[in-house]
Formats: structure tokens, sequence, C-alpha cells
């Protein structure tokens, strides 16, 4: 069974702090990663996408891939209330179906004025 | 754009009642896909459409069906709603799946509640 795993938390930072946010994933064939922020009763939203070693930068958001840990980070600078939200990790499963995304469960994160 | 839309937003339905809902894209995306995200469990496929004309059952297929009307529509029906069934359904679109920075795009999501 493929998995992606995060920490549930609830993950607290103070208004204007770095938040990293974590998830590894078991296929090893994973060629993209996403990460998809979630506000209470919405739809997931694309913030990222990354699919090479290393750091991808946007904005105050910078993704972190290292496949050979099968290991991959979001880091939030600077941040602000606004972000406070669900974040999904999903890797897509090139093992299985077709490249279908396996999503993880998501982290809470709450950012405090 | 308005991107991917679903019908209906809420839905409360009794045991045993059919429904189906709707969603549409108009991103001429090739694949569409539908989930299911519980408390605690996350997003899981229920089935997918990698192209116009194809369906294939996803992680918890049971108690649905699926039909890709034309490149735009993919509907989800529950022929016999459960209790079980009770939760927000969400669909989404991608250029085309399998390729390697294929990216998923969300609808708002329907809030289903069966009694």
């Amino acid at each position: 069974q493929k998995e992606v795993e995060q920490n549930s938390g609830p993950l607290s930072v103070p208004e204007g702090a770095i938040a990293s946010l974590n998830c590894t994933y078991s296929d090893r064939v994973s060629q993209s990663f996403f990460w998809y922020r979630q506000y209470s009763g919405k739809s997931p939203e694309l913030i990222m996408s990354i699919y090479s070693n290393g750091d991808k930068e946007d904005g105050r958001f910078t993704a972190q891939l290292n496949k050979a840990s099968q290991y991959v980070s979001l880091l939030i600078r600077d941040s602000q209330p606004s972000d406070s939200a669900t974040y999904l990790c999903a890797v897509n499963d090139y093992g299985g179906s077709q490249g279908n995304l396996i999503f993880g469960k998501g982290t809470k994160l709450s950012v405090k004025p | 754009n308005a991107g991917v839309t679903q019908t209906p937003k809420f839905q409360v339905l009794k045991t045993g009642q059919s429904m189906t809902l709707q969603c549409a894209q108009d991103m001429n995306h090739n694949s569409m896909y539908w989930y299911r995200q519980d408390p605690g469990m996350g997003l899981r496929l229920i089935y997918y459409s990698a192209s116009e004309g194809t369906t294939d059952k996803g992680e918890v297929p049971n108690g649905y069906n699926v039909s890709r009307l034309n490149k735009r529509e993919f509907s989800l029906r529950l022929e016999s709603a459960a209790p079980s069934q009770t939760s927000v359904y969400f669909c989404a679109s991608s250029e085309l799946m399998g390729t390697s920075t294929d990216t998923q795009y969300f609808g708002p999501g329907t809030r289903l509640t069966v009694l």
C-alpha cells in the first residue's frame, strides 16, 4: 500500500515566523510532488509543484525535495494569519494507476497574530 | 474561465435514494477525477477518467458509478445512498494524467449527507 505521511498537527507558529511542513512518501518511482492548501470548508488549492531534487521558491513559499530520502517539505516564510489552513502533500503514483495522485491526510497550520 | 464547477453544493438524501453529482470543466482538460474527503481519512479517489470515453475505478469505487458524458463533463451517481456515503465530494481535472508535470485542479465540492 503506497503511502504519503504527514504530521497531522496542529502546527502553531507566531505571525512572521517560518512554518515548516513535512511529508514522506513510500513509492520510490514517484516523480511529481504537490502541495495544496485547503481552508476550512473549501476545496484544495494548488500552491507548489516540484519535480527535481532541491529547492523551488515562489514568493513566500519554498518547496524542498529529496528523492533519496523520499522526503518533501514546504517552508512558509513570514507566516501570516491568512496562511492558517490545512496543507496537503500529494505524490503521483507512477508505479501504480497511470499517475494518479496519492494524498497525505494533511497538516493543520495555525498562525497566531 | 470558471475552472471546475460542481452541482449541487449541498444535498441531503435518505437511505436508499439515488442522485447524480455533476461536474464540468472549461480548461479543455483530458482527465477528470472524483474524490471523497472524510475527517481523518484524507482525499480518496473514487473513479477517474484518463480521457474522454474511458473510466476506471479508484481506491473506493463501491456504491458509485460514473459517466464521462463528453470532454467537459464527468458525473458521479449514487444508485442507493447509504449513511457511509456521507462525505464531501470533490471533482478535479488535469491536462493529461500520466505525464510528468500533470497537475490536478479541484472544484468547490458537494457536501452530501445521507440520513
